[in-house]
């Protein structure tokens, strides 16, 4: 089976801090997307990723980068958090013959101060 | 931009009964997948059941069945005999066959109520 892990379920972290979400994957997946998950919002593209050191942005890229320096492993960097930054972040990756099935992670909460 | 829209925020549906979770969507493309993703009370979102745009035929997993229709972009979600366990959210999300990448509906939270 497919497994994308995050690095933490929950994150507290204080207004102007930079702020690094990590996401795995274990099955060798091309691609690699980070959302972000609101009530009434549904998930929101922030950024993708096809490939290593490939990136583009999705439909929210502002006031985040992202990095992929190995095939399994893509961050999510928020240079200097803010509070409207406070949302549910989903890791996924999708690749192979699954017909670009999305796999997800378990989510990270983070909360901005 | 691909826009998907999920009308219904909130269902209810008595144990045993047939709920219709409807979606649809706008493209230009001719290429792509359209999924049914489901997430439990704090649990990982899961795939209910896909659908290819080339294929006419409805798509079918156990309980769950799709009614699509290509040229009216309709995407709906069938559940029948609705189990307690089937209270998640649902997304509905739309997939490039190329680059994977993807536009979910704001989802619908669905009740199943014993």
């Amino acid at each position: 089976d497919v497994k994308v892990t995050q690095s933490s379920r929950y994150l507290v972290k204080r207004t102007g801090e930079k702020v690094f979400l990590e996401c795995v994957q274990d099955m060798d997946h091309e691609n690699m997307f980070w959302y972000r998950q609101d009530p009434g919002l549904g998930l929101r593209l922030i950024y993708f990723s096809y490939d290593v050191k490939m990136k583009e942005k999705g439909d929210i890229p502002e006031g985040y980068s992202v990095s992929r320096e190995k095939k399994e492993r893509f961050s999510l960097i928020l240079e200097s958090a803010s509070t409207n930054q406070t949302s549910m972040y989903l890791c996924a990756s999708s690749g192979g013959t699954r017909n670009n099935e999305q796999f997800f992670g378990p989510g990270t909460r983070l909360t901005v101060l | 931009a691909q826009t998907v829209t999920q009308s219904q925020p909130e269902m209810s549906v008595q144990e045993a009964e047939t709920v219709t979770l409807s979606c649809t969507y706008d493209t230009s493309e001719s290429n792509y997948y359209l999924f049914w993703y489901k997430q439990p009370p704090s649990r990982q979102m899961i795939l209910v059941i896909r659908q290819e745009a080339y294929k006419q035929q409805n798509a079918t997993e156990n309980r769950f069945s799709v009614n699509f229709q290509k040229a009216a972009k309709s995407f709906s979600l069938k559940i029948s005999d609705s189990q307690l366990g089937d209270t998640a959210m649902y997304f509905c999300a739309f997939i490039w066959a190329n680059a994977g990448k993807s536009t979910f509906g704001d989802g619908t939270t669905l009740t199943v109520k014993p």
